[in-house]
């Protein structure tokens, strides 16, 4: 996606902390989103962040959002093998209600 | 609960042909948006409904069309199919397009031959 963009590729090992980056240019959007999708599979919505929201914690996953830098990560403790997937950052703006905007997501690799 | 369903699973077409993709949203989502997505790279809006009327479309040819029904479900069609149209086309729905975060099923996997 032109508007959303990820760093292509992140190995680490089990146990370790992973930590996914985006960079959007919209500073209208309202909603941010992090989903999973595993092989052969379709979006699994992991978390998302609304815009007046510096952090948001759930379980193992933290999404941290910088309005000012326009950048949003994703930190998965503790990361596992059944983690390894593709992760995609998503916007969506409310003026233009039912549309994401999604990168072209990051491939993380779970060694163990 | 179920989740977003789309049918059928997978499907092979030819070049020129037409096809029709259903999708059923999670029960008491009133709002669908249909996505293509290419291998390699993340999905792209084609078409949002929501209460049975078109409420946002993608950068899209007139090839491509749907609408949604009385229950909410949706039909993504594709004419004189191309090549480039070989993609996982993936539904979403949600409760309220502008609050609620969207929900995705599996897709359909289309390949053109």
């Amino acid at each position: 996606g032109e508007d959303v963009e990820q760093s292509l590729f992140l190995s680490v090992r089990e146990g370790d902390s992973s930590v996914i980056n985006c960079t959007y240019t919209d500073s209208s959007s309202t909603y941010l989103y992090w989903y999973k999708q595993e092989p052969g599979a379709g979006l699994q919505l992991l978390t998302y962040i609304f815009s007046n929201m510096d952090m948001k914690q759930d379980q193992r996953l933290t999404v941290l959002l910088n309005k000012k830098d326009k950048h949003l990560s994703l930190r998965i403790a503790d990361t596992q093998t059944g983690d390894s997937a593709i992760y995609f950052c998503a916007e969506k703006k409310g003026a233009n209600a039912g549309k994401s905007t999604f990168g072209d997501g990051t491939t993380l690799t779970v060694k163990p | 609960d179920a989740g977003v369903t789309q049918s059928p699973t997978h499907l092979i077409k030819t070049r020129g042909q037409h096809v029709t993709l259903r999708c059923s949203p999670i029960s008491g989502h009133k709002s669908v948006s249909w996505y293509q997505q290419v291998l390699g790279q993340g999905p792209q809006f084609i078409f949002q409904y929501y209460e049975k009327e078109e409420r946002g479309r993608g950068n899209f040819p007139d090839r491509f069309s749907a609408r949604q029904f009385p229950n909410y479900s949706s039909e993504l069609n594709v004419n004189a199919l191309l090549l480039g149209d070989s993609a996982l086309y993936l539904c979403a729905s949600s409760s309220d397009p502008e609050w609620q975060p969207q929900h995705f099923g599996d897709g359909t996997r289309l390949s053109i031959l």
